[in-house]
């Protein structure tokens, strides 16, 4: 159950576009297709923004997109706006019938 | 639409027991569906997931490995509740904790309660 491995942080610029990663196992993210994002601003409790894989809650912006490939999930913000400036953790459900999360990744230059 | 919230003691001292309470509004601790979640956040160990309960026709917990063996997670029917005991904590436990809804078949956290900071210390 080792946590899911992110890069510590990514920067960007209004306008453009990132990816970030997230990497695990074949018994999480490469066995299931829930793989879920979470965007947490500081102080603040941390918001749903993509799950399994690929999908969009209701009222998150379409610049957000999730896919997977292999023992690999990535999230991409397209068009980065200010408020996209925040952390952001991906979860994964795994074969003890557990979750495990990603140790984060600060998005900044925003 | 579901509501979670934490409660219990911010200071807890080395080596006692650490007891939150999550109060469940808007579904039922009992639902076949629903999963309830127990998961802090530290500086330095980021999220962290430490169990689950669940009712699918009798009542199942799961736990991380990492704290299993001073783990509990028990139900409370009768109050709709779901609670969390950490035995024999250290300071590495000093975290925001946070109870958590997710669901059979939807293996994500639906929503979060409002977390509640316990520091361990003397």
């Amino acid at each position: 159950q080792s946590a899911l491995t992110q890069p510590a942080s990514v920067s960007g610029s209004p306008g453009q576009s990132i990816t970030i990663s997230c990497t695990g196992t074949s018994s999480d993210v490469g066995g299931y297709n829930y793989v879920s994002w979470y965007q947490q601003h500081p102080g603040k409790v941390p918001k749903l923004v993509i799950y399994d894989v690929t999908n969009r809650p209701s009222g998150v912006s379409s610049r957000f997109s999730g896919s997977k490939s292999g023992n690999t999930a990535s999230l991409t913000i397209s068009g980065l706006q200010a408020e996209d400036e925040a952390d952001y953790f991906c979860g994964s459900f795994t074969k003890y019938n557990s979750l495990v999360f990603g140790g984060g990744t600060k998005l900044t230059g925003l | 639409q579901v509501q979670l919230q934490e409660s219990g003691p911010g200071l807890v001292k080395p080596s006692q027991t650490l007891s939150l309470t999550c109060a469940i509004s808007g579904d039922s601790v009992s639902s076949n569906t629903a999963t309830w979640n127990w998961i802090r956040q530290s500086p330095s160990r980021g999220l962290e997931w430490l169990g689950r309960a669940f009712y699918r026709s009798t009542w199942s917990t799961v736990y991380a490995l990492s704290v299993k063996s001073r783990i509990t997670i028990n139900p409370d029917t009768s109050k709709n509740q779901v609670s969390l005991q950490l035995q024999s904590v250290t300071p590495e436990d000093t975290a925001v904790y946070y109870c958590a809804k997710s669901s059979a078949w939807e293996e994500y956290v639906q929503a979060w309660g409002q977390g509640t900071l316990v520091t361990v210390s003397s």
